[in-house]
């Protein structure tokens, strides 16, 4: 079975500032997607990333990227120029590939506090 | 396009009583999963529906739990007999179909049992 650990429980950054927020995965599988998921206090889950584990490539999004280390099985997620509304419960999240959707496997988050 | 659409928003529940969650998915999508998040915890996942078919509930617990989804209409998650602990927020997800296209999430409900 797979795991996720997410072992900053909470965090904080100053408004403008650069913060990584850490994951590292348990899994025997080879192929499989990595996410990272946002969820405000309004309670939606919004996709901020994704990494598909088969491209070296690290993802980027704008203000937000990660830093994928396959062989560590380490997917830590940078966000630039924090802003205000990145308040929010972030999770880091693992899929196995196969031939349809399999269930999404989720650490237990970090709570991120931008403060002005 | 309407996105994932959950109800109730909030559910309070004396112990003993049954709950229903319904989940319509997006436009075009007939694939459901329904995921738990417990107070300071991640999702689990509970169960995978198909158009009148399960096809995953690994997640489900044994008892109490059914879910269904129905060739017309929402779908449904059903706690018979809620007790305290069944207390959390319950998300709706869902997909187009085979092959990886990614979750559209439900903003959830809140189910909470005095």
């Amino acid at each position: 079975a797979q795991t996720v650990t997410q072992s900053q429980p909470e965090m904080s950054v100053q408004e403008a500032e650069t913060v990584t927020l850490s994951c590292t995965y348990d899994t025997s599988e080879n192929n499989y997607y990595l996410f990272w998921y946002k969820q405000p206090p309004s309670r939606q889950m919004i996709l901020v990333i994704r990494q598909e584990a088969y491209k070296q490539q690290n993802a980027t999004e704008n203000r937000f990227s990660v830093n994928f280390q396959k062989a560590a099985k380490s997917f830590s997620l940078k966000i630039s120029d924090s802003q205000l509304g990145d308040t929010a419960m972030y999770f880091c999240a693992f899929m196995k590939l196969n031939s349809g959707n399999t269930p999404l496997v989720f650490g237990k988050g970090t709570r991120l506090s931008v403060i002005a | 396009n309407a996105g994932v659409m959950q109800n109730p928003r909030h559910l309070v529940r004396r112990r003993g009583q049954e709950a229903r969650l319904r989940c319509s998915p997006m436009k075009g999508h007939s694939h459901v999963y329904w995921y738990r998040q417990l107070p300071e915890e991640g999702l689990k996942f509970m169960v995978y529906l198909q158009k009148e078919n399960i096809i995953d509930e690994s997640g489900m617990p044994k008892e109490r739990f059914s879910a269904e989804f129905p060739k017309e209409g929402p779908s449904i998650l059903r706690i018979q007999q809620v007790v305290r602990g069944d207390s959390a927020a319950y998300f709706c997800a869902s997909s187009p179909g085979l092959g990886f296209y990614g979750y559209t999430f439900g903003s959830g409900t809140r189910l909470t049992v005095v």
